[in-house]
């Protein structure tokens, strides 16, 4: 089992609706939970990061955590083209600032 | 300018060859990262500094080596490149302390091995 899963996709999703995606961990201790955004060929960029169960709304943004079920989600409201990315979830242990990170979901929103 | 730098961006090289990848940052951060993605696939962590004396391995450090030359740079080596090593490879950088501190990556080097 890998430590940090999230389906591959594509998620294909209309513009303007809603795009949900998950990522589970494995490991209990994890405190703190990231989700990256990457374009084709480019770097990934930090969009939101969550610690605390619940949600963290930032914009269209949305990330969910459940500590007790060990996962974490990112909505993106009113879905763009400019959204259609790679979304890598990452996932920091107790010690040091090392990420894990999941496969990535491949987002596709059509006009 | 950007503020973590990678050279080269694109390196085409054969099976055997030595070859080193640069990163440099310009954010003052102690904490430096090399990563390799592939095709479809996330990061995995080859190697990590915590500050100039400080090397870690990560989860795929064999075939690989590491040099911190400095706070603001980091090196990453292949001593002899196999095929199985054409990659994305990402230098990353973070400051100390907290449990939120982003990490900043770099623009990739793309290294493809013949």
């Amino acid at each position: 089992q890998k430590e940090v899963e999230q389906n591959s996709g594509p998620l294909s999703v209309p513009e303007g609706a809603i795009a949900s995606l998950n990522c589970t961990y494995s490991d209990r201790g994890s405190q703190s939970f990231f989700w990256y955004r990457q374009y084709s060929g480019k770097s990934p960029e930090l969009i939101m990061f969550i610690y605390s169960n619940g949600d963290k709304e930032d914009g269209r943004f949305t990330a969910q955590l459940n500590k007790a079920s060990q996962y974490v989600s990112l909505l993106i409201r009113d879905s763009q083209p400019s959204d259609s990315a790679t979304y890598l979830c990452a996932v920091r242990k107790a010690a040091g600032n090392k990420l894990t990170f999941g496969g990535g979901t491949r987002v596709l929103v059509k006009p | 300018d950007a503020d973590v730098t990678q050279t080269p961006r694109n390196r085409i090289t054969k099976t055997g060859k030595r070859i080193m990848l640069e990163c440099s940052q310009t954010k003052g951060h102690d904490r430096m990262y090399w990563y390799r993605q592939d095709p479809g696939l996330g990061l995995q962590l080859i190697y990590y500094s915590f500050d100039v004396k400080d090397i870690n391995k990560g989860e795929i450090s064999d075939g690989y080596s590491v040099s911190r030359q400095a706070q603001a740079k980091f090196s990453l080596s292949l001593e002899s490149a196999i095929p199985n090593q054409t990659a994305l490879y990402f230098c990353a950088t973070s400051a100390p302390g907290g449990s939120y501190n982003e990490q900043f990556f770099g623009p990739g080097t793309r290294l493809t091995v013949l």
